[in-house]
């Protein structure tokens, strides 16, 4: 079983506010993953990293930046919320070929 | 662009039936293959992986794979109402990535 923590699980926020959904993981994976999907919807690859200071954008353009520091840490910052970008925000783990393994996701609401 | 289609549903069967999803993708350099299953409100969840043609078995569950047709499926037997959910395909790109490409999800709504 992953071990794939996100926190927090919900966030309500204002328009301006800087935010960061935090995401760790525990297994010594290399490969991280942010996605974000609205409800009902597709999942879409925002953020990729595969390994210490390495990140690339995903498909899907977003406004939001991650870092990469230490292996098991994939913070995802906005730096001003907006409602747009009210949405759940998923993160991923993977080593190799290996399938990604899932968080339990963020819930983002941006009054 | 590397595509990953489903049919989106809802696929509607009764409780005790035989359950086919179907996907086919685009890019025949994947090499791994994966279903996910996704509740509503919740984080996708695997339940198979397949890296070579044929079937594989587990529990209920079967996913057959066909990459000359670009093609793979999963067969959910004896369906319960606890598998009503959205199940998502997902290919490998082609490269040495990893990343996913996912289909947009074919929703399950088993009836009692």
């Amino acid at each position: 079983e992953a071990d794939i923590y996100q926190t927090p699980r919900y966030l309500v926020i204002g328009t301006g506010k800087k935010i960061t959904l935090e995401c760790s993981q525990t297994m010594g994976h290399d490969k991280m993953y942010w996605y974000q999907q609205d409800p009902g919807m597709e999942l879409h690859l925002i953020h990729y990293s595969y390994g210490v200071n390495s990140t690339e954008k995903g498909d899907l353009s977003s406004e939001s930046t991650v870092s990469r520091i230490r292996t098991e840490h994939f913070p995802l910052t906005l730096e001003s919320a907006r409602p747009s970008h009210t949405s759940q925000y998923l993160c991923a783990s993977s080593e190799a070929a290996q399938p990604q393994h899932f968080g339990d996701g963020t819930r983002l609401s941006i009054l | 662009q590397k595509e990953v289609e489903q049919n989106s549903g809802p696929l509607s069967v009764p409780e005790g039936a035989i359950a086919s999803l179907n996907c086919t993708y685009s890019d025949r350099g994947s090499q791994s293959f994966f279903w996910y299953r996704q509740y509503s409100g919740k984080s996708p969840e695997l339940i198979m992986s397949i890296y070579s043609n044929g079937d594989k078995e587990d529990g209920r569950f079967t996913a057959q794979l066909n990459k000359a047709s670009q093609y793979v499926s999963l067969l959910i037997r004896d369906s319960q109402p606890s598998d009503s959910a959205t199940y998502l395909c997902a290919v490998t790109d082609g490269g040495a990535t990893n990343k996913l490409i996912f289909g947009t999800g074919t929703l399950l709504a088993v009836q009692p």
